[in-house]
């Protein structure tokens, strides 16, 4: 088993860029994909991003993924924020080593103000 | 369009179980697994399990093993939870989500079913 780390909580300003990390503790992070989701207050969790940098249609351009293997994270980052982006986030991924289960990072909490 | 619809809010008592379900359209449900994800109030997204409504397959989280059951009925697109012996730790919004087996993501996601465990 492995896990996910994420930060509790980041702010920005809207208009500006922000970077959410989500880090692996053990095991490659180019090992499984990585996909992300966002959560509004009261909603259910919606895909953001999936096989690392892939958007689902109807996602904007301003969400994109990464992975970086030298710190075994894989990034989300929001370019032009909005007030409409704020809402917790969550990594996941699959862990084969357990097959099929997948893993949660404990959420970011997204405020743009 | 492609819908997962479950069932409605829950209140047990410690000790009891509960079983929610989770109905599927808009696609073909045995090409697809369903996962189980709750969220306790106010924390983060815990993976309960995982079951192929292909041939009923399953997988479940080692924390609630002996306590829990996903099951399928492929006649109604309906997928089942059951979670026994509840605790008041139970207490969580529990939401189902269809499983791509090609991209491992989950997508829908159902609305949630909050259940609430208090004597």
């Amino acid at each position: 088993n492995f896990m996910l780390t994420q930060p509790h909580s980041v702010s920005e300003s809207p208009g500006k860029t922000v970077t959410i990390s989500c880090t692996r503790s053990s095991g490659s992070i180019a090992s499984n994909y990585v996909q992300w989701y966002q959560q509004r207050p009261g909603s259910a969790p919606t895909t953001v991003i999936y096989e690392d940098n892939q958007r689902p249609s109807g996602v904007p351009d301003r969400f994109s993924g990464s992975i970086d293997s030298s710190s075994n994270s894989a990034s989300l980052t929001i370019s032009g924020l909005k007030t409409e982006d704020e809402a917790d986030y969550y990594c996941q991924s699959y862990d084969s080593s357990n097959h099929p289960s997948w893993v949660f990072g404990g959420g970011t909490k997204l405020t743009v103000l | 369009q492609v819908q997962l619809v479950q069932s409605g809010a829950e209140v047990k008592k410690p000790g009891a179980s509960v079983k929610v379900s989770c109905k599927a359209s808009g696609y073909t449900f045995t090409s697809y697994g369903i996962s189980w994800v709750r969220q306790a109030p106010g924390q983060g997204l815990e993976w309960m399990g995982w079951i192929s409504a292909y041939n009923g397959n399953t997988n479940y989280a080692q924390k609630l093993q002996g306590r829990v059951t996903m099951t399928t009925d492929t006649s109604t697109s309906t997928a089942y939870m059951e979670l026994r012996s509840l605790r008041s730790d139970d207490t969580a919004v529990y939401y189902c989500a269809r499983v791509s087996y090609s991209t491992e993501s989950f997508d829908p996601w159902g609305q949630g079913t909050l259940v609430t465990v208090s004597s």
